[in-house]
């Protein structure tokens, strides 16, 4: 299993301005993955991190919006940038640990983000 | 491409009545599926998960899915619903033939248990 640690839990944020977002695993994992879950949605891959090399993104999302850091294989953060009301939504952070091939997904707590 | 598609956006049951909730998945090669459940204000905590062994797999609390080939389907049941079950429920499936090891998650299932 795996022990995501997520923040902030919680924020209020003016447009234009931007968040970054920590994830912290309690075990070395190769991809971290970031989701998306707009109000009253279904959850939405906005990219895999991989240690050491680019995040691969998922169409409709963008580096320059969403720049990822992934420094080890512990940890990794999500910024949304120059954010505006559209941006409201809660972001998890997720990794693959046990299971069969690894496939098991555990996710964070997830971080509320308001735009206002 | 793999996809799961989740039938019923809400669904509503007497506390006590049996839950079913559907959940068909798309994929050219044999799927891992799984079940999230979602508590208000809460991450996904996993109910329960296929992986190509029993196809009769049985979660936390109860619920329980049924793997059935033949119509690509991954329905979650529990015989009786607890009041304490109300809370969105995603289907979500994973496939080994790619390097893609995200989940796809369905349009989710908001069960609502009457007292």
């Amino acid at each position: 299993s795996a022990v995501i640690s997520q923040k902030p839990s919680r924020d209020i944020c003016q447009r234009g301005t931007s968040l970054t977002i920590q994830c912290q695993v309690d075990s070395q994992v190769t991809m971290m993955f970031w989701y998306r879950q707009q109000p009253g949605q279904s959850l939405t891959l906005i990219a895999t991190a991989n240690q050491g090399s680019e995040a691969t993104y998922e169409s409709g999302f963008v580096i320059d919006k969403f720049p990822i850091s992934r420094p080890n294989l512990t940890f990794s953060t999500l910024t949304v940038s120059n954010m505006s009301p559209e941006d409201s939504s809660i972001y998890l952070c997720s990794v693959n640990a046990g299971g069969a091939g690894g496939t098991e997904a555990f996710f964070g707590q997830g971080t509320r983000l308001t735009v206002v | 491409a793999q996809s799961v598609t989740q039938l019923g956006s809400h669904v509503s049951v007497s506390e006590g009545a049996l839950v079913l909730l559907r959940c068909n998945y798309s994929s050219s090669v044999p799927p891992y599926l799984f079940w999230y459940v979602q508590y208000p204000n809460q991450g996904l905590q996993l109910l329960l998960k296929y992986t190509s062994a029993a196809t009769l797999v049985k979660g936390i609390n109860g619920f329980e899915a049924e793997f059935k080939k033949s119509e690509t389907s991954f329905h979650l049941t529990k015989p009786s619903a607890h009041m304490s079950d109300a809370a969105e429920y995603f289907c979500a499936v994973i496939t080994m033939d790619t390097g893609r090891r995200a989940l796809t998650f369905g349009s989710g299932t908001r069960l609502q248990v009457q007292p």
